[in-house]
């Protein structure tokens, strides 16, 4: 079956360091990848995604590029913001029933992102 | 973009009562719906997928006659957590899709607390 493996966290960085986050994924065909965040005491946002090999996810200055030859989907920022502290969840979905959405997410465990001033 | 919404938020409740959760998608038709279950510091469990008009399909090892899933319209889907006990404390979130290629769009989520 499909699975998503995060990077162990959680992250502390300090204001403008670079962020990696490494997402790997085992899955059959050619899912979807997302990246999704989630606030303190809120659902989860969409924050990027992909859907084919060597495409680039980006949004709010974060990046994302799917991997097929590594099956990874990696999520980096140049420069984190105090705000940017979260929980950030990798995600894959396959087709859904049909052929004409997507199918179920399955996500990774999750990676707190913590940023001090 | 895209909003879902879920009431309520937070719900506090003594044990055995049933507690009905809602979840709607504002300004998009909702093909389909999802449920799960998130404990602390962990990561989302999906609990049942529901299409519209359709019976929910739940996930091995989730209760269906305990969790309770409705999706009669659109726009519109019910999580009931029948005879709620402490163990069902938990966060609940929905998520949303409609036709097409679109990604899941997710509620703010409804802590629930059995006392």
């Amino acid at each position: 079956g499909n699975s998503v493996t995060q990077m162990e966290g959680p992250v502390t960085l300090s204001e403008e360091a670079f962020l990696t986050i490494n997402c790997t994924y085992t899955a059959t065909g050619y899912p979807s990848l997302f990246w999704y965040v989630q606030y303190p005491g809120e659902g989860l946002q969409l924050l990027l995604k992909a859907t084919k090999a060597d495409d680039k996810g980006s949004n709010k200055g974060f990046e994302a590029t799917y991997r097929k030859e590594t099956t990874s989907f990696h999520l980096e920022k140049g420069s984190v913001q105090v705000s940017d502290s979260a929980v950030y969840f990798c995600a894959l979905s396959d087709q859904g029933a049909g052929g004409t959405s997507y199918g179920k997410l399955t996500f990774g465990q999750g990676t707190i992102l913590t940023v001090h001033p | 973009g895209a909003v879902v919404s879920q009431h309520p938020s937070r719900v506090i409740c003594k044990s055995g009562t049933s507690v009905k959760i809602e979840c709607r998608s504002l300004d998009f038709q909702a093909t389909t719906m999802f449920w799960y279950r998130q404990f602390p510091k962990q990561s989302l469990m999906l609990m049942a997928t529901s299409n519209e008009g359709s019976k929910a399909t739940y996930e091995q090892g989730v209760e269906k006659d305990k969790f309770l899933i409705n999706h009669a319209s659109l726009t519109l889907s019910t999580l009931t957590v029948t005879s709620a006990h402490p163990e069902d404390s938990s966060f609940y979130i929905c998520s949303a899709t409609g036709r097409g290629y679109q990604p899941q769009h997710f509620g703010d989520g409804t802590r629930l607390s059995i006392l």
